[in-house]
């Protein structure tokens, strides 16, 4: 069964320019997370999603960050624009469904972003 | 108070030792705890999972689990330096239903 897919992998872009990532889930899992990890912390939640819907973005900054999930399937999360505190890992996270006590989450392998 | 508590470590073992991992937690009414495994540059890998007291044993792994206490644990038994990493903790929150990840402990096995 393949894993969490994301891309790219890496990226470097200078500040105030624009960024996307995109993530596919496993196949079959409903809910979809983006989380940010800086070093030396644990993953923070920015957004879920069930299926199309965006469940929780409380935590996702509107006023640059967006994110979609068109089809209930891949999903993109946006970043424009970029500030230097946007360094950090993305990582994209899916579950089969997220009422379930028995919940577990997968992370795909990350897009780490660098902002000069 | 922050919602979950774990040693930063660096914890070093000797090869072949038992590693003990803990974790204690703020909030009394989750039922889901996890155990994440990450190694330097790569995200983090689901290695166990546990739902009630007591003790849940997958190969080398156990998880052990005190609702009472606030208070999972990891053991790693015959510690290998494959498993150098840093182990992250997480439950998820009763109220908000995230997913709650501690700082980690960075694990040193050394041969």
């Amino acid at each position: 069964e393949a894993g969490v897919v994301q891309s790219p992998r890496y990226k470097i872009i200078e500040k105030k320019q624009p960024v996307a990532f995109w993530c596919n889930p496993i196949s079959g899992h409903n809910t979809l997370y983006w989380y940010l990890q800086n070093l030396g912390q644990g993953p923070e939640l920015l957004i879920r999603y069930e299926n199309e819907e965006a469940v929780d973005d409380s935590q996702l900054p509107k006023d640059r960050f967006s994110a979609e999930r068109l089809k209930g399937v891949d999903s993109t999360l946006k970043i424009q624009p970029a500030e230097l505190g946007d360094s950090a890992v993305y990582l994209c996270a899916s579950s089969l469904e997220q009422g379930s006590t028995y919940n577990e989450q997968f992370f795909g392998p990350g897009t780490r972003l660098t902002v000069l | 108070q922050k919602e979950v508590e774990q040693n930063s470590g660096p914890l070093s073992v000797p090869e072949g030792a038992i590693a003990s991992l803990n974790c204690t937690y703020s909030d009394r009414g989750s039922q889901s705890f996890f155990w994440y495994r990450q190694y330097s540059g790569k995200s983090p890998e689901l290695i166990m999972s546990i739902y009630s007291n007591g003790d849940k044993e997958d190969g080398r792994f156990t998880a052990q689990l005190n609702k009472a206490s606030q208070y999972v644990s990891l053991l790693i038994r015959d510690s290998q330096p494959s498993d150098s990493a840093t182990y992250l903790c997480a439950f998820r929150s009763y109220n908000t239903d995230k997913l709650i990840f501690g700082t980690g402990t960075r694990l040193q096995v050394f041969p």
